[in-house]
């Protein structure tokens, strides 16, 4: 696609459920990200894969979090158990080479979490 | 971990004044990104410096990666209304590729 497409763009769960969180990156781009912003605040790291491996999860805040790239195209977020704290935008990025920097960021999901 | 500290934290100015803003780091980068950040999308790249010294330019807007390597600046002349936004640095953290620190945001606020 032309940009990097993130689905939905917006959503709403109950604290204890689990969510998935879509990420289309740009045609032929390598390399993905995930970053998660919270309110007034620059987009923090949790996880950016080579192809279809992770090539650094260290962002990832705990065990709750999960995300796969299976065909190294598109990217799911999972997150399990869901707690308020995890309300934040969630930022899919891609480069279209891993040693690339400048990435390219999707529209991002609005998670909340009641 | 690293750390970018950026300033001021928000702005507000008339249309057609120029704007400064800065970034400092805790440690050396070899790569400053400026993005801008509008209400409800992601970050869109502006600049990309990849040498100490470097003053490059992006229309109206630009940018210098400081000679310490720790520090730089975004310039915008004239500013319009459409520059409202937040404005980031970012660069390489640590040994990935991937993995970008951003700064905390400058705000910026035109009014006509």
């Amino acid at each position: 696609g032309a940009g990097v497409s993130q689905t939905p763009s917006n959503k709403v769960t109950e604290k204890g459920k689990y969510v998935e969180l879509r990420c289309d990156p740009i045609s032929g781009h390598t390399a993905l990200y995930w970053y998660r912003q919270s309110l007034g605040q620059g987009p923090e790291f949790l996880i950016y894969f080579q192809g279809t491996g992770a090539a650094d999860d260290s962002g990832l805040p705990n065990d709750r979090f999960f995300a796969v790239r299976p065909e190294g195209s598109v990217s799911t977020l999972k997150i399990q158990r869901t707690e308020r704290g995890d309300s934040a935008v969630y930022l899919c990025a891609s480069s279209s080479t891993p040693g690339n920097t400048e990435a390219f960021f999707g529209q991002g999901t609005r998670l909340t979490v009641v | 971990g690293q750390q970018l500290n950026q300033s001021p934290q928000s702005m507000f100015i008339q249309e057609g004044e120029d704007v400064s803003m800065n970034c400092t780091s805790s440690s050396i980068f070899n790569t400053w990104l400026w993005y801008k950040q509008e209400p409800g999308e992601g970050p869109v790249l502006l600049i990309a410096l990849y040498k100490a010294g470097e003053l490059t330019s992006n229309g109206r807007l630009t940018a210098q990666f400081g000679i310490t390597r720790k520090d730089s600046f975004l310039n915008i002349s004239a500013s319009i209304p459409s520059d409202v936004g937040i404005y980031f640095c970012a660069g390489p953290g640590g040994t990935s590729y991937g993995k970008l620190t951003f700064g905390q945001g400058t705000i910026l606020t035109v009014h006509p």
